[in-house]
């Protein structure tokens, strides 16, 4: 059981938004603005897609967009594109058992 | 492109220890923090501890706290974890990872990962 909660799967169509949501404590998510997101093809490494909640690092398209409220953190990814399915990963600065905390993953497919 | 690369991993008895090593290249290893990143088989992502470029701070999940030590050679561009008292549970494969620019809870490029396995 993961320590941030995660939709098991989302799907969408070419073209078409999608939002994946990112549910912790007040100990984690709620309480900082270090939430990052990571996008996790089959077989290969993640890739850091957002950080700091809602920034992006150098290379990654702005359809990808971060955004929290509360406790929960989201992802929405506009303008869907076949590349895009995969899984991906929330991570959150907490300041209990972990310093840092994963969600469980969400497997993304494009339709 | 910045190489990262994990040894040592390999089949365990539950209460043996393993080694695991990460050789870094191709940036500068001393001005980074970095992390190991854990995935058992078909499951999530889960931290597993942290050290400062100068290996000034480290830090642990809980469920390795005791048990696994990291740490790094900066003149070597060498990472290290020392697991001891290995458990069925830590079964998965071990990334070692690079923090995101000067952050200590991001990541940005990760190795290939090596593979534990604890198991009689």
């Amino acid at each position: 059981q993961s320590a941030l909660t995660q939709p098991r799967s989302v799907s969408g169509s070419p073209g078409q938004s999608v939002t994946i949501s990112c549910t912790g404590t007040s100990s984690d998510v709620g309480g900082y603005n270090y939430v990052s997101w990571y996008q996790q093809h089959p077989g290969k490494a993640p890739k850091l897609m957002i950080y700091d909640v809602n920034k992006w690092p150098s290379g990654v398209p702005d359809r990808f967009s971060g955004s929290k409220s509360g406790n929960t953190a989201s992802l929405t990814i506009s303008g869907l594109q076949a590349e895009d399915e995969g899984d991906y990963y929330c991570c959150s600065y907490a300041d209990r058992y972990s310093l840092l905390v994963f969600g469980g993953g969400t497997k993304l497919t494009v339709l | 492109e910045v190489q990262l690369v994990e040894s040592g991993g390999g089949l365990v008895q539950p209460g043996g220890s393993l080694r695991l090593s990460c050789a870094a290249s191709r940036f500068t290893f001393s001005s980074y923090w970095m992390h190991w990143v854990r995935q058992a088989p078909g499951k999530g992502l889960v931290w597993v501890s942290r050290i400062k470029s100068d290996g000034s701070s480290i830090s642990y999940a809980d469920s390795v706290k005791g048990r696994f030590t990291i740490s790094r050679d900066n003149a070597k561009n060498t990472l290290y974890l020392q697991m001891n008292s290995l458990r069925a549970e830590d079964t998965a494969v071990y990334y070692c990872v690079r923090g995101y620019s000067q952050y200590a809870v991001y990541f940005d490029y990760w190795g290939q990962g090596t593979l534990v396995t604890v198991s009689s």
